[in-house]
């Protein structure tokens, strides 16, 4: 089973910094079935992004992601108030995993 | 609109069993495969299985094997995760998810708001 590891655990931010968060798989992740999500205190996961690079409908532009084989990256580019929570990728090309998460707070 | 409305909370004794629902509206059900996915406190999310609602076909995750039925009800448009001999470790937020399409193999685009099951003695 592909493992994911994401960093860092925990970040501390200001509205309007940019930030990139990391997830790295165990072995290479077939065709970039890679996915990011959102989730919020008392909320379920939110897809941001599919495909390792395709945005989900309705997400801001702010959200991008990038990377194959076993390194992906999610970068926020301008942090908004909204933004802070944490964030999950998932592999979904076998057996489907998520990644520890990334809390995003505000500093 | 896509909606998925699970059942409510639901507090089991250790080595009971306990069945939650997910009813799907604002798309054809039968279209798509539902996921099932567990959070216990503070943790990761973690996939427990899946199922075709068109064909009926399930997978479920190696850790639940024998432990987790996933079953539908094509005229109700509901989906349902039976976890049995429960433990303390269960305790989680369980959430039903779609996916786009109905391979199994893809990210979810829609999730119920999570049923809390709490496991105690």
């Amino acid at each position: 089973e592909i493992v994911l590891t994401q960093s860092p655990g925990t970040v501390s931010l200001s509205p309007g910094e940019r930030v990139t968060l990391s997830c790295r798989a165990s072995q290479s992740v077939s065709s970039s079935y890679l996915a990011w999500y959102q989730q919020k205190p008392g909320q379920a996961p939110r897809l941001l992004i599919y495909g390792a690079s395709s945005r989900a409908t309705g997400i801001p532009d702010r959200f991008s992601g990038s990377g194959s084989g076993t390194d992906f990256t999610l970068t926020i580019s301008r942090l908004e108030p909204e933004d802070f929570a944490v964030y999950y990728c998932q592999q979904y090309g076998s057996s489907p995993v998520f990644g520890g998460g990334t809390k995003v707070e505000i500093k | 609109q896509v909606q998925l409305v699970q059942s409510g909370t639901e507090v089991k004794k250790p080595g009971a069993s306990v069945k939650v629902s997910c009813k799907a509206s604002g798309y054809t059900f039968t279209s798509n495969t539902m996921h099932w996915v567990r959070q216990a406190p503070g943790q990761r999310l973690e996939w427990m299985g899946w199922i075709n609602a068109g064909n009926d076909n399930t997978k479920y995750s190696q850790k639940f094997q024998g432990r987790v039925t996933i079953t539908r009800d094509t005229s109700a448009s509901t989906a349902y995760m039976e976890l049995s001999s429960l433990r303390s470790e269960d305790t989680a937020v369980y959430y039903c998810a779609r996916e786009p399409g109905s391979s199994g193999w893809n990210y979810c685009d829609y999730w119920g708001q999570g049923t809390l099951v709490t496991v105690s003695s």
